[in-house]
């Protein structure tokens, strides 16, 4: 059973437009999310986080948008670049409560920005 | 200043073997966190280390164990390797056991 899922395999956009990738969730326990930015070859790098307590977080040209009612989170990118082609993962943890902070992923997104 | 190292970087065992994955936090990290990724699918959690201490176990077998030094840096152990035990195994550190996790390059297994 997925506890996060994107459901978008991939998505194409054109240099310098909206790049809008999806996640939802299904465990009303998760209260931190985070999306990572994977390179062919590279380990997950992190981008930006957010917790329950808030429904949006920016920082530079990626905003994380949380809707708790419908568990869903959005991350967007504006304007796309060439160099932000790459798999990016949602997850999420339970972070209050208990010790254990794993991380659950969803399956990622292959990001395409075309020039 | 560094970031999360693992070696090595690959590695090819046939089935049976043993492995052994180490992992260097980054410094003033005190927790640790093993995941395997496998082709296609998102990084799932196999264990967390705070102050050498197991904090968490994902849904793996007895086969896999690990450990937390002094130093803080960890070993990921795989017993009884199964074909089905290829994938990329990925170290992150954190400074406590709630902050963002930092994920390091990754060691890929191959099991023939």
């Amino acid at each position: 059973d997925q506890q996060v899922k994107q459901n978008s395999p991939s998505l194409s956009v054109q240099e310098g437009r909206i790049s809008i990738l999806n996640c939802d969730y299904t465990n009303s326990m998760f209260d931190y999310f985070l999306w990572y930015k994977k390179y062919p070859a590279e380990g997950p790098t992190f981008l930006i986080s957010i917790s329950s307590i808030k429904d949006k977080n920016e920082d530079g040209r990626f905003t994380v948008f949380l809707n708790k009612s419908a568990k869903h989170l959005s991350l967007h990118i504006v304007p796309s670049q060439p160099g932000d082609s790459a798999v990016y993962f949602c997850a999420a943890s339970p972070r209050s409560g208990g010790s254990n902070y794993k991380l659950t992923f969803g399956k990622g997104t292959l990001l395409t920005v075309n020039p | 200043d560094a970031g999360v190292t693992q070696s090595p970087t690959h590695l090819i065992k046939t089935r049976g073997q043993h492995v052994t994955l180490r992992c260097s936090p980054i410094s003033g990290h005190k927790s640790v966190s093993w995941y395997q990724q496998v082709l296609g699918q998102g990084p799932q959690f196999i264990f967390q280390y705070y102050e050498k201490e197991e904090r968490g176990r994902g849904n793996f077998p007895d086969r896999f164990s690990a450990r937390q030094f002094p130093n803080y840096s960890s070993e990921l152990n795989v017993n009884a390797l199964l074909l089905g035990d290829s994938a990329l195994y990925l170290c992150a550190s954190s400074p406590g056991t709630q902050e963002t996790q930092y994920f390091g390059p990754g060691t890929r297994l191959l099991v023939l």
